[in-house]
Formats: structure tokens, sequence, C-alpha cells
């Protein structure tokens, strides 16, 4: 149980466009869902907190028109860079947490690859 | 603001040795603590996680770790190393919001 997915799991793009990511919570559905990049051998940062019906909360430094974030439902998120540009190159991963969970609890999709040139 | 300190980079273990990897976190309360694995080019799994009560928490894959207060310390442990366990060790801290805080991590290299 407790499954995530992002959809694609490897994406090219060129410089300009824009791009969605999907992250879908398979089997409960998540009050919470989370985005993060991660760049070569460093950590996970996180980008945005999304609540489901509301407007997502950014981090810090990330621009919320650049990276556009819909949690339409209790089982979608996606995330949205627009305009893409070599520099959003990165490993984008999202998260979500069970409505029924304990506190903190996250669940881990498997990450979407995006290369702008 | 919550931190985590993961201060070995890369760590080489020979394969059926035992592992440790260090962890130290910076929170003002009573943290939520976290190691998630992660294999090249895949998300994060779970391995335990703390919230309260005993301090050793045992986890998957043989893995437990264990929370000392006084030193700010959650420290992972694995008496004997698979070749399998090669991959990426993250420590983390929840704070408000539920918001993960992670460590830079460590690699990990098991020598067969």
């Amino acid at each position: 149980g407790a499954v995530v997915s992002q959809h694609p799991s490897w994406v090219i793009c060129k410089s300009g466009t824009s791009v969605k990511i999907e992250c879908r919570s398979l089997d409960f559905q998540a009050t919470t869902m989370f985005w993060y990049r991660q760049f070569p051998k460093q950590s996970l940062m996180l980008m945005a907190t999304s609540n489901e019906g509301s407007k997502a909360t950014y981090e810090q430094g990330v621009e919320k028109d650049k990276f556009l974030i819909n949690h339409a439902s209790l089982t979608l998120s996606t995330l949205t860079v627009t305009s893409a540009h070599p520099e959003d190159s990165s490993f984008y991963i999202c998260s979500a947490s069970p409505i029924s969970g304990s506190e903190s609890e996250q669940y881990f999709g498997p990450g979407t690859r995006l290369t702008v040139t | 603001a919550q931190s985590v300190t993961q201060p070995d980079i890369h760590i080489t273990v020979s394969e059926g040795a035992s592992l440790e990897l260090r962890c130290n976190y910076s929170y003002g309360a009573t943290p939520y603590l976290f190691w998630y694995v992660q294999s090249p080019g895949q998300g994060l799994q779970l391995l335990l996680k703390y919230f309260s009560g005993d301090t050793l928490v045992q986890g998957i894959k043989g893995f437990e770790a264990e929370f000392k207060r006084s030193q700010s310390s959650f420290n992972l442990r694995k008496p004997s190393v698979h070749w399998s366990d090669a991959a990426e060790y993250f420590c983390a801290v929840a704070g408000g919001g539920n918001k993960l805080t992670f460590g830079t991590g460590t690699q990990l290299k098991v020598e067969l």
C-alpha cells in the first residue's frame, strides 16, 4: 500500500516550452502533497506544499509563476514548469501525506527527470 | 528552523561488515526523525521513523536507528551489510506543517 506514481518518469523539452508533471497517490487519499527538487548528488529541496482545493505554499526563493502547482483532487497534484530553461533541468520528486496517516508521514514518488535543451 | 547534518558524504564497507551512518539534527522541540534510502534515479523509500517512545527503532531491510536526545543524533545501523544496500541514505527531520528537512545524504558503497 501507499504507492505514489509520477508521470512522466523522464522528459526532454526545448527551452521556452512548458512541461507538466503528474503526481498521483494510487491507493490512498492525500491531504497534502509536496514537491521537491534534487540536483545531481545533492539532497532534496522542498519547493512547495499543496493542499487539495487551495493554493500551494511555495518555499522562499521558488518562483510560483514559473512552477505552477495544481492540486485538483485528493489523489492528484501537478507541477507545470513554465517557459523552461536549461537551469530548470533537474530531478523532481513528489510526496503525499495520507489523510489517515500519522503526522509527518510522506510517501514518495519515483521522481521525474527533466532535461531542458 | 530545523536542520540535519550528515557528516559522511561517502562510506565504503565490505559486504557482511557492520554499518553505521551518522545523523545529527537541530530542532527546538521533540523531533520527528526519518531515514530514507534512494537508489540511483529512484524516489525515496522510508527505512524507519522515530516519533516518540522507545529510542531504538527497527526498520525494514534489517536497519535500526537509535535516537539520542543528549547528542541530538539519530544514527542508522545495520549489523551485516549486503551488496544490495549500496545506495544513497538520507536522514530527515519533520518540522512545522509536516515539512521535511533533509540532510545532504551519505553515499554507501559496498565492496564484495
